[in-house]
């Protein structure tokens, strides 16, 4: 069965300090993406960064990286420079060539000022 | 701007009532799209595959004659809550899958809030 397991149901950061979200996954599939969402509270779902399982380097998008160890199965965030916009839910969500995203139960990341 | 939309963004409805969720591609034609469910503090479920033209691919432990999809365009998906009862409140949001490839990611709705009373 594919898994995907965040440790970290809560987490808080100072604003402009740095916070790693943790994301672990279980699947035998070699090509896959994994992907990043965050849930503000108006529960819209957002795109925060995706990785393509057959590159080595880490995604990054502007103050948002990944890193991502393939052979240990692990997709963690890594948020920089903390702003009070960045408090939302964040999942970790990989789609494992099925077409389906499989999502973690998620971390809520608390900023506080 | 908005990729997806959805409508109603929030209905209540008595037991016993049907309600219909709709479901817009604003910015591509989709073959495919999905529907989840989420409950407070918790995480998107799941519910089912729609694929324009042919039927919904539902997940396991899904009522297919309670959650009624239909995907009758490239640009619309609707989900029938048919005869709602409370347990059926919940954040139903859908997303919409780019046709350049089935590995890519998807866009999300707004979602739609339903309280059945």
């Amino acid at each position: 069965a594919q898994t995907v397991t965040q440790s970290q149901p809560e987490m808080s950061v100072q604003e402009a300090e740095t916070v790693t979200l943790s994301c672990t996954y279980d699947t035998s599939e070699s090509d896959y993406y994994l992907f990043w969402y965050k849930q503000p509270p108006s529960r819209q779902m957002i795109l925060v960064i995706r990785q393509e399982a057959y590159k080595q380097q880490n995604a990054t998008e502007n103050r948002f990286s990944v890193n991502f160890q393939k052979a240990a199965k692990s997709f963690s965030l890594k948020i920089s420079d903390s702003q009070l916009g960045d408090a939302a839910m964040y999942f970790c969500a990989p789609n494992f060539g099925n077409e389906k995203l499989t999502f973690g139960t998620g971390t809520r990341l608390t900023i506080i000022p | 701007g908005a990729v997806v939309s959805q409508h109603p963004s929030w209905v209540i409805c008595k037991s016993g009532t049907s309600v219909k969720i709709e479901c817009r591609s604003l910015d591509f034609q989709a073959t495919t799209m999905f529907w989840y469910r989420q409950f407070p503090k918790q995480s998107l479920m799941l519910m089912a595959t729609s694929n324009e033209g042919s039927k919904a691919t539902y997940e396991q432990g899904v009522e297919k004659d309670k959650f009624l999809i239909n995907h009758a365009s490239l640009t619309l998906s609707t989900l029938t809550v048919t005869s709602a009862h409370p347990e059926d409140s919940s954040f139903y949001i859908c997303s919409v899958r780019p046709p350049a490839g089935g590995l890519e990611t998807q866009y999300f709705g707004p979602g739609t809030r339903l309280l059945v009373l």
